[in-house]
């Protein structure tokens, strides 16, 4: 099973600043088979970044994935106020298809 | 808009079954290019995926939950369920079904149900 680690835990930020989250696997993720979610409080996730670095449909640009490997990197360029919520990454190359434990990014 | 809406008893007790369904509309759930999975999530932690089926039906589940889950399609009427049994306080979660697209993204969660709250109490 491929284990994901999300850090930091918690990110304290204000509005307007850039956000970088970290996603480190224990094994290789070929084909950058990986997904970063946003859920705010009482919804479903929502995808936002799949293959590492595309956005999906109506996501806005000031949301950027990268990386390769066992590091992955999700960069919000400038905090919206709907932006300080909790963010997950997924593997989706071996089953079972793991999460990180999620960052909560807070005012 | 593709949507998707999970169904099902709110309540189950220890060492029953869980049995939730998932309808799905605005789409078809025959396309080759999906899979159709339900993950869950415990009040206040993080996200567990539990399986996937295809709408033949063939079915690929987290080996930790393997032995108590079954999943099944239902084509004519757009649905999929999932049955969990033996169910214990640890299956209490927000479960979720959502469509696994393979078609652009290889395999991410691309559209996500609201999520129904199972509590397994006596």
């Amino acid at each position: 099973e491929i284990v994901l680690t999300q850090s930091p835990g918690t990110l304290s930020l204000s509005p307007g600043e850039r956000a970088t989250l970290s996603c480190r696997a224990s094994q290789t993720i070929s084909s950058n088979y990986l997904a970063w979610y946003r859920q705010k409080p009482g919804q479903a996730p929502r995808l936002l970044i799949y293959g590492a670095s595309s956005r999906a449909t109506g996501i806005p640009d000031r949301f950027s994935g990268s990386g390769s490997g066992t590091d992955f990197t999700l960069t919000i360029s400038r905090l919206e106020p709907e932006d300080f919520v909790v963010y997950y990454c997924q593997q989706y190359v071996n089953s079972p298809h793991t999460f990180g434990q999620g960052t909560k990014v807070e005012i | 808009q593709l949507q998707l809406q999970e169904s099902g008893p709110g309540l189950v007790k220890p060492w029953e079954t869980l049995s939730l369904t998932c309808t799905v509309s605005g789409g078809s759930i025959s396309s080759s290019s999906y899979y159709w999975g339900w993950i869950r999530q415990p009040p206040g932690k993080g996200l567990e995926w539990i399986g996937s089926i295809y709408y033949s039906g063939s079915t690929f589940y987290n080996p930790s939950l393997q032995s108590r889950v079954t999943m099944s399609v239902d084509t004519s009427k757009k649905q999929f369920s999932l049955k969990l049994s033996s169910v214990t306080a640890a299956d209490t979660a927000v479960y979720y079904c959502a469509r696994q697209d393979y078609f652009v993204s290889s395999g991410s969660l691309d559209y996500w149900g609201q999520g129904t709250l199972v509590t397994v109490s006596s």
